[in-house]
């Protein structure tokens, strides 16, 4: 397996416009993560998906962060409007949510995003 | 707020030297991960060890659960450069599947 794949891998855009970052978690993953991370606060729970189900947006930071996941192979974060605060590295994760390895997260290599 | 907090912040050691890094946490678990962050990628799972054990070894790595303390032990033997990387410690909540919440790790530096 490829694993968990994050494109695009740099994003440098200019406040106001909208981002849309991407995930294909592993193949039969039951659980996809959405997690940002920054110097200040560290590695911060966005949102997750249970069965492309959202079940916890409560790390969402404003409403204009947003979350989708249309089917088992791929899911999107969209900001809109972006703000300079949200320059970060964000990054998806999946786990198989059973057997051994159940809770085990599996990381993409990241989206670092600069908000100009 | 943070649910496991990483201790030293940061370590610098010298290559064939052994790397302690320690985390602490605040609830009751169900399991403790460790992860590995090299600079500029994902991070990468390296044990988990349940709430009913005490010690884990894996290669090189051995981990400790001391959940009296709520507190775990990294130990890396015989370190390599390429250990370089931040370490975090990775907790659940002790209610069936959950999240994990991560520290702010300890930056590893193994100098040749």
């Amino acid at each position: 397996d490829a694993g968990v794949i994050q494109s695009p891998r740099h994003e440098v855009t200019e406040m106001g416009q909208e981002v849309t970052l991407r995930c294909k978690p592993i193949s039969g993953h039951d659980y996809l993560f959405w997690y940002r991370q920054t110097m200040m606060r560290g590695l911060e729970l966005l949102i997750y998906f249970n069965n492309n189900v959202p079940i916890d947006d409560s790390g969402m930071p404003e409403d204009r962060f947003s979350a989708k996941m249309p089917n088992a192979s791929f899911s999107t974060l969209k900001i809109q409007p972006s703000e300079p605060r949200d320059s970060a590295v964000y990054f998806c994760a999946s786990s198989p949510g059973q057997g051994p390895e159940a809770e085990t997260q599996y990381f993409g290599p990241g989206t670092r995003l600069l908000v100009l | 707020s943070q649910q496991g907090e990483e201790d030293p912040q940061a370590l610098s050691i010298q290559e064939g030297e052994n790397a302690t890094m320690n985390c602490s946490y605040k609830t009751s678990i169900n399991n403790l991960q460790w992860y590995r962050q090299n600079s500029g990628r994902g991070l990468v799972h390296l044990i988990l060890i349940r709430s009913n054990e005490r010690e884990k070894h894996s290669g090189r790595l051995r981990v400790t659960l001391d959940t009296s303390k709520k507190s775990s032990s990294l130990l890396i033997t015989a370190s390599r450069a390429a250990d370089t990387a931040s370490y975090f410690c990775a907790t659940d909540a002790n209610s069936g599947y959950s999240t994990l919440t991560f520290g702010k790790g300890t930056m590893l530096l193994v100098s040749p």
